[in-house]
């Protein structure tokens, strides 16, 4: 079966600071993968997806990057994290059919 | 641009009756929909979901009715549980297509025992 496994669970981190969350997926090969932010208060908001190795798509700009370096492999990236970055952070799988998207149990990021 | 819109951010029922949770959407395009439960501090997990070529899908107390010509779908739950409170999120999208799924703000249901 499929799983999807996403770390840190909780993180802290200063202003200015470096930032690097992972996301693996087993189990299903060539999935679509995508990062979205639930800010307090708001919804789910996509930030990336990549539909195969090296092939990404932002949906909003900002200070925030992500990479595929593998198949089953998404990483979210800062380099210098600002406040409003705070949030919970879901990664999620879909199959090539895209009809249902699987998330992870997320990371929930406190930028002070 | 929100796409896809709930614009009841919280919902109360008494255990036993339904709960309707609304979801309103722009985009005549999207064709496939979503409902997704999330608790605090965990990923959303999946409901129900709902094609375009159908006004209703129903699974156990969970039914989603889709009213193409108003942009409009709704997630009935009879009988409410306590458990079930929680945020249920809305979400469309043309995954044919290969576009992503828009989700809404999230209504936070509290089913009073």
């Amino acid at each position: 079966s499929q799983t999807i496994h996403q770390w840190p669970a909780t993180l802290v981190q200063p202003v200015g600071s470096p930032l690097s969350l992972e996301c693996t997926v087993e189990g299903t090969s060539n999935p679509n993968l995508y990062w979205y932010r639930q800010a307090a208060g708001r919804g789910l908001q996509l930030l990336f997806y990549s539909v195969g190795i090296g092939q990404i798509s932002s949906e909003v700009p900002q200070n925030l990057s992500a990479s595929r370096p593998q198949d089953r492999q998404f990483i979210l990236s800062s380099k210098k994290l600002l406040l409003s970055d705070s949030g919970f952070y879901l990664c999620a799988w879909s199959g090539r059919l895209n009809e249902k998207l699987f998330f992870g149990s997320g990371t929930q990021l406190s930028v002070l | 641009d929100q796409q896809v819109k709930q614009n009841s951010p919280s919902l109360s029922v008494q255990e036993g009756r339904i709960s309707i949770l609304n979801c309103d959407y722009t985009n005549s395009m999207f064709d496939y929909f979503l409902w997704y439960k999330k608790y605090p501090a965990e990923g959303p997990t999946f409901l129900i979901s709902i094609s375009s070529i159908k006004d209703k899908n129903e699974d156990g107390r969970f039914t989603v009715f889709l009213n193409k010509s108003a942009k409009h779908l709704s997630l009935h739950i009879v009988p409410s549980q306590p458990g079930d409170s929680a945020v249920y999120f809305c979400a469309a999208g043309t995954p044919n297509t290969g576009n992503q799924f828009y989700f809404g703000t999230g209504t936070s249901l509290t089913v009073i025992p």
